[in-house]
């Protein structure tokens, strides 16, 4: 089984530039989350899906989007990269929130 | 102050010693999982606990619901045991992850 699949691993942008991250899970699971990780502050919501159409914002939403087309997909986008969004990015997933959570290997982005 | 609280934040011991980190939380939970990353790598589920404990090899999670605290130790400690280990809860409220900060344990051979 892949289980979580993240795309791409590292990725440079330049301040201004768009991109969208993948993420994409085969366990049939309804909850999926973006989640950006910063030295010493742990990893925070940006985004969280609770079933296919549905997005709701997390802790850390500004200067994204995403969207959650079917139950597998779950992309995030930056429209405008900003230096503030130089981060590692992990994709996450769950049968519902209170089961075991599964992550993608993370996208680690660069914006200069 | 943060919804979820680890100590220590960083944590350094020789092979084969007992350890023990701590996880406090202040909101309503369904259930608490313990995560362990490896530098550079990714993030793998270690324990989900809702209540008690839970054994796996060298691992042992506990929970106690009422003080709202849980503690992962390590038994006969191994330099490959070396990674962070992040405490995150389930809020029963908005049934979203919380997440703590981490902490960074290093074990020396």
């Amino acid at each position: 089984n892949a289980g979580v699949t993240q795309t791409p691993k590292f990725q440079v942008l330049k301040t201004g530039q768009s991109m969208t991250l993948q993420c994409a899970q085969d366990m049939n699971h309804n909850s999926m989350y973006w989640y950006r990780q910063d030295p010493g502050m742990g990893l925070r919501l940006i985004y969280y899906s609770a079933s296919e159409g549905t997005t709701d914002k997390g802790e850390v939403p500004n200067g994204y989007n995403v969207s959650r087309l079917n139950k597998r997909e779950f992309s995030l986008r930056l429209e405008s990269a900003a230096p503030s969004q130089t981060s590692v990015y992990f994709c996450a997933s769950s049968a519902r929130g209170n089961t075991e959570a599964f992550f993608g290997q993370g996208t680690r982005l660069t914006v200069v | 102050k943060n919804e979820v609280e680890q100590s220590p934040q960083n944590l350094t011991a020789q092979e084969g010693e007992f350890i023990t980190i701590n996880c406090s939380y202040s909101v309503g939970i369904s259930a608490l999982h313990w995560l362990q990353q490896h530098p550079g790598g990714g993030i793998v589920s270690l324990f989900m606990l809702s209540s008690g404990k839970k054994k796996h090899g060298r691992l042992i999670a506990t929970i106690n619901i009422q003080e709202k605290h849980s503690s992962l130790h390590i038994t006969a400690s191994h330099p490959r045991d070396s990674a962070v280990y992040i405490c995150a809860v389930t809020s029963y409220n908005t049934d979203k992850l919380i997440f703590g900060t981490g902490t960074r344990l290093q074990v020396f051979p």
